[in-house]
């Protein structure tokens, strides 16, 4: 089946620096989701990519649909505290839109 | 636009008991997909409702089961529950099916 690794599985960084994050799969995607999850919540959807070599924005986000329709990237610019969180990718098993494959998250820890 | 709501928020229950849990989604969304986290599995897909009807479903035994209703609230049922479906089960509505929102997720704890 479809498998979405993500890496780093976890980092540990100073406020104010700048994060990169990506997503990797064995099987080309035509949609790419960024969500993020806070403990004992739901993930809140940050970002969709829907065409290859697309970069979006959202505020300090930015994530890119890989030219190979294989992977995809996510960074956070200006780290604050409350960036902490699990930041996972997510991609539509193929053919089901509505059926969602997510990676398996990275971890992210912010230090003062 | 009020988000998605689910209820309980948390529930505890003993092995070979049932569970329903409810799910509201976004105001207009017609699709609702349900998902369950786990620590070792992360999460993972069970099944998807668009208008009245299962759409999509994944690999999860017949004891996990679904319903939506005209209104677009949906349910899911869980019965002869064993201590492995302890998990965060989490809803999610959208308009086509491609953006999820999710809702805030029942801890579900089987003891």
């Amino acid at each position: 089946g479809q498998q979405l690794n993500q890496s780093p599985q976890s980092m540990f960084i100073q406020e104010g620096e700048d994060v990169s994050m990506n997503c990797t799969s064995s099987s080309i995607f035509n949609t790419w989701l960024w969500y993020k999850q806070d403990p004992g919540e739901g993930p809140v959807l940050l970002i969709a990519l829907y065409k290859a070599g697309e970069l979006t924005s959202n505020g300090r986000l930015t994530a890119q649909f890989g030219i190979t329709r294989k992977d995809s990237f996510l960074n956070i610019s200006a780290s604050i505290p409350s960036d902490v969180g699990i930041y996972f990718c997510a991609g539509p098993y193929t053919g089901t839109a509505s059926k969602l494959t997510f990676g398996t998250g990275t971890r992210l820890q912010v230090t003062l | 636009k009020a988000g998605v709501t689910q209820t309980p928020r948390y529930l505890i229950k003993t092995r070979g008991q049932q569970v329903t849990l409810s799910c509201s989604p976004i105001s207009g969304h017609r699709s609702v997909s349900w998902y369950q986290q786990t620590p070792g599995q992360g999460l993972q897909f069970l099944f998807e409702y668009f208008s009245e009807t299962q759409r999509n479903k994944g690999n999860f035994p017949g004891r996990f089961s679904g319903r939506q209703f005209s209104n677009s609230r949906s349910e899911m049922n869980v019965s002869t529950l064993e201590l492995g479906d302890s998990a965060l089960y989490l809803c999610a509505s959208s308009l086509s099916g491609h953006e999820q929102y999710f809702g805030p997720g029942t801890r579900l704890t089987v003891t």
